[in-house]
């Protein structure tokens, strides 16, 4: 099946500090990839949908000016979280579908990255 | 999204066939049954989907009644590797995928 890849797997960095995480579809072009976030013992929440060359699309209650989206080609987005807190340590995972969406295919995740703020 | 609700956790004994509910009563005709499933520590793995026939793949079969209203998933050997929680979804989209609770399946020895 295909491969969605991200980088870091884990990272713990101090609190007020940026941390980047990267997504990429290792043998298609995804046009769009979703990044979610997962807390201890609950499900996966939808951030946002990240589309290439323009704009992420952020769901309700996510802050944009914290997480910021950027979709530079058809086979990386990237997430940064700015100023991390505590509180947004999470295990942040992405998912990317080849082809045309709609097309009726299933969506690839990455293995996820675990990032703790201290 | 049409809601799902399964159980929270189930047991299944190594070598036997795991079956795992879902209801979806208000499933739209136009919403696809996703079931996918997520090792510890892991991305979510796909498993299966389907609209309204039985599916069935390398890793499980997929059961939907005739009414839509429910579906069971069945992963016919289980083994510990299959130790994760399972998500059932119904979309109309294969993509932005809303995930609920899931059932929590531990594969005994």
């Amino acid at each position: 099946g295909a491969v969605v890849s991200q980088h870091p797997s884990r990272v713990i960095c101090k609190s007020g500090t940026s941390v980047k995480i990267e997504c990429r579809s290792l043998d298609f072009q995804a046009t769009t990839m979703f990044w979610y976030r997962q807390f201890p013992k609950q499900s996966l929440m939808l951030m946002a949908t990240s589309n290439e060359g323009s704009k992420a699309t952020y769901e309700q209650g996510v802050e944009k000016d914290k997480f910021l989206i950027n979709h530079a080609s058809l086979t990386l987005s990237t997430l940064t979280v700015t100023s991390a807190h505590p509180e947004d340590s999470s295990f942040y995972i992405c998912s990317a579908v080849p082809g045309t969406l709609g097309e009726n295919t299933e969506a690839f995740f990455g293995q996820g990255t675990r990032l703790t703020v201290v | 999204d049409a809601k799902t609700t399964q159980p929270p956790s189930m047991d299944c004994a190594e070598g036997r066939a795991a079956n795992l509910p879902c209801n979806h009563s208000t499933i739209s005709g136009n919403e696809y049954v996703y079931w996918y499933r997520q090792i510890h520590s892991q991305g979510p793995q796909y498993i299966i989907h389907g609209l309204k026939n039985n599916e069935t793949n390398e890793m499980a079969s997929l059961i939907i009644t005739e009414d839509r209203k429910s579906s069971t998933l069945i992963l016919p050997h289980a083994t510990l590797r299959d130790t994760a929680v399972y998500y059932c979804i119904a979309s109309d989209n294969d993509y932005k995928l809303s995930f609920g609770a899931g059932t929590t399946v531990t594969v005994r020895a």
